[in-house]
């Protein structure tokens, strides 16, 4: 059964810092790997996507890393802004279905 | 584009009532799968619809079904309500299913169940 793991569960940064996010998964048998963000009371945002069969992923400060055969991802966030606080899920498809993490929620600190 | 839609966006029942919640995929999108999302457990899957068949189901109970119309607008169902059933729904769409297919999300419908 897969498990996928997000630590810390929560993080508190200044403004304008990096920081990365880690996810990791005990099954390296998945598809693709996929980051969200998710605001209070809200429904997801799809951030990245990553193919089994690639290293890594950029959209504008997101840099998302996989690397399967450890079972890991990161998330790197560069020049960190207060519209960057949310929650953090990584999910991973595998079995037909996603399975997620239970997330990190991000602060960043004016 | 328009994104995943979700209605309703919240609804109030009471034990042992039913509920059906509506969910229409992004246009051209004809894989529609359901989650649900509490403090507790997290997101766990529902099931996926696929071409108007169900391809996949998670662990719940039967009190939980669903369908898919041939526009691909997917609904979900549950009967007998409980009070652990209070979660927010979320529908997420995908152009083909099975694994490559990047899953795009609705706002969700909140259930709340007194």
């Amino acid at each position: 059964k897969q498990e996928v793991t997000q630590i810390p569960a929560a993080l508190s940064v200044p403004e304008g810092e990096n920081l990365v996010l880690n996810c990791s998964f005990t099954d390296s048998a998945i598809y693709n790997l996929q980051w969200f963000r998710q605001d209070p009371g809200k429904g997801l945002t799809s951030l990245l996507l990553i193919q089994s069969s690639q290293r890594e992923q950029t959209s504008g400060r997101l840099n998302a890393s996989l690397d399967k055969s450890s079972g890991r991802s990161t998330l790197y966030i560069a020049a960190s802004q207060p519209g960057d606080s949310a929650t953090y899920l990584c999910a991973v498809f595998g079995n037909e279905k996603l399975t997620f993490g239970t997330g990190t929620r991000l602060t960043i600190i004016p | 584009k328009a994104g995943v839609t979700q209605t309703p966006r919240y609804l109030i029942k009471t034990r042992g009532q039913q509920v059906t919640l509506s969910c229409s995929p992004i246009s051209g999108h004809r894989s529609v799968s359901w989650y649900q999302q509490t403090p507790g457990q997290g997101l766990q899957f529902l099931f996926e619809y696929f071409s108007e068949t169900q391809r996949n189901k998670g662990n719940f109970p039967g009190r939980f079904s669903g369908r898919q119309f041939s526009n691909s607008r997917s609904e979900m169902n549950v009967s007998t309500l409980e009070l652990g059933d209070s979660a927010l729904y979320l529908c997420a769409s995908s152009l083909g299913s099975g694994g490559g297919n990047e899953q795009f999300f609705g706002p969700g419908t909140r259930l709340t169940v007194l």
